[in-house]
């Protein structure tokens, strides 16, 4: 079993519709949690962290995270072409040497 | 505020041969990383500094990859006597403590 699985798509939305990524992580111990976006050919950016339980919104984006479940979302409200990437998923043990583990992302394509 | 740079951003080598790479963090992050990502996956921790205190290294790939980080500043990650299985994009990230870590564009290997 992975330590960070995530499906890796391609998720296919409308523009304009909800995209929603899923994660799910095996590390009990996990305590911090990332999103990044990573284009084609490009370096990954960071757009979300989240280190509780419940949902954190930031624009059009909100990371959901429920510990007891492992499990880590985010959905992305009125999908644009732009945000057609690979969605990265990563968690972090704070007492682990700061190491970020990344699941494998998900292919998102936001049609016209 | 800059971002993370690295150099050089691409790089061909002839299996055999060394090759350093180089990173500059963000300005006043104290913390500086290496992951190294191979097509389809998401990237892989490889060594971690705080200021120049190399913290964690026992994920490097093998005894043929070894950074350093002289000054506390800048680091270099250096592969000797190169094989193919390593052509890969080489990350380098930085964080402010144990905050969120900003990746730079990445140096892409590749070993013919």
């Amino acid at each position: 079993q992975k330590e960070v699985e995530q499906n890796s798509g391609p998720l296919s939305v409308p523009e304009g519709a909800i995209a929603s990524l899923n994660c799910t992580y095996s590390d009990r111990g996990s305590q911090s949690f990332f999103w990044y976006r990573q284009y084609s050919g490009k370096s990954p950016e960071l757009i979300m962290s989240i280190y509780s339980n419940g949902d954190k919104e930031d624009g059009r984006f909100t990371a959901q995270l429920n510990k007891a479940s492992q499990y880590v979302s985010l959905l992305i409200r009125d999908s644009q072409p732009s945000d057609s990437a690979t969605y990265l998923c990563a968690v972090k043990r704070d007492n682990a040497g700061n190491m970020l583990t990344f699941g494998g992302g998900t292919r998102l394509m936001v049609k016209p | 505020d800059t971002g993370v740079s690295q150099n050089p951003r691409h790089k061909i080598t002839k299996r055999g041969q060394n090759v350093t790479f180089r990173c500059d963090p963000i300005s006043e992050h104290n913390r500086l990383y290496w992951y190294r990502q191979t097509l389809g996956q998401g990237p892989e921790f490889l060594t971690y500094f705080q200021n120049e205190a190399q913290l964690e290294k026992s994920r490097l790939l093998s005894d043929r990859f070894s950074a350093e980080r002289p000054k506390g500043s800048f680091s270099t990650l250096e592969i000797q006597r190169t094989e193919q299985g390593d052509s890969a994009m080489y990350l380098c990230a930085s964080s402010f403590g144990a905050l969120e870590q900003y990746f730079g564009p990445g140096t892409r290997l590749t070993v013919t």
